[in-house]
């Protein structure tokens, strides 16, 4: 089972910066078959980002996804208050795993 | 737009069945590119994969390892829902509980409201 580590365990920023996230997988995730979702309290968690890179549909410009084999980087440009929430990284190269989040909070 | 609504109770002795079911609108149950899984979270063990269902001119199901010997996961093309049921619920199956779609099985792009279940006498 590939393993994925999420760090920092919380991002401390405030409106207006920049968040860089990271998502660390114990081996090479398969053709970059990885996402990013956005959970908000007391909702579902959202489709961000799949195939590492790619927005999903009404995902808004200042999220970016990068990065390839073990390494991938979630980039929140500049943080609306909206975008305060746990984010998810998930691999689906070789079954399914989750990430354990990484919580972005009001500093 | 797929829309995902999930039905069932909050509370479950142990020993006994957790059974949920999650309504589709906006696609169907048995798409050919979909496959319809559950998930779980709790704050000990995070967002945990369970299983899922697909239709590719017959039926398949996928189970998790560590619930694979009391999970079932049906499709009911009639009411185009899909349900899970967990048997034998211990304490420790408390948890949040969403259906999603699983696509390509890949990624889950629709989720469930979330069912918040508890395990307890």
């Amino acid at each position: 089972e590939i393993v994925l580590t999420q760090s920092p365990g919380t991002l401390s920023l405030s409106p207006g910066e920049r968040a860089t996230l990271s998502c660390r997988a114990s081996q090479g995730v398969s053709r970059n078959y990885l996402a990013w979702y956005q959970q908000r309290p007391g909702q579902a968690p959202r489709l961000l980002i799949y195939g590492a890179s790619s927005r999903a549909a009404g995902i808004p410009g200042r999220f970016t996804g990068s990065g390839s084999g073990t390494d991938f980087t979630l980039t929140i440009s500049r943080l609306e208050p909206e975008d305060f929430a746990v984010y998810y990284c998930q691999q689906y190269g070789a079954s399914q795993t989750f990430g354990q989040g990484t919580k972005v909070e009001i500093k | 737009q797929v829309l995902l609504q999930q039905s069932g109770p909050g509370l479950v002795k142990p020993s006994q069945t957790l059974s949920l079911t999650c309504a589709i609108s906006g696609d169907s149950v048995s798409s050919k590119t979909a496959a319809w899984a559950w998930i779980r979270q709790s704050p000990s063990r995070g967002l945990e994969w369970l299983g899922r269902t697909y239709y590719r001119s017959e039926w398949y199901h996928d189970y998790a390892v560590f619930v694979a010997s009391r999970i079932a996961i049906s499709a009911d093309t009639s009411k185009n829902q899909f349900s899970l049921q967990l048997n034998s619920v211990s304490p420790e199956d408390t948890a949040v509980y969403y259906c999603a779609r699983d696509w390509l099985r890949w990624y889950f792009d629709f989720w469930g409201q979330g069912t918040p279940v508890t395990v307890s006498s």
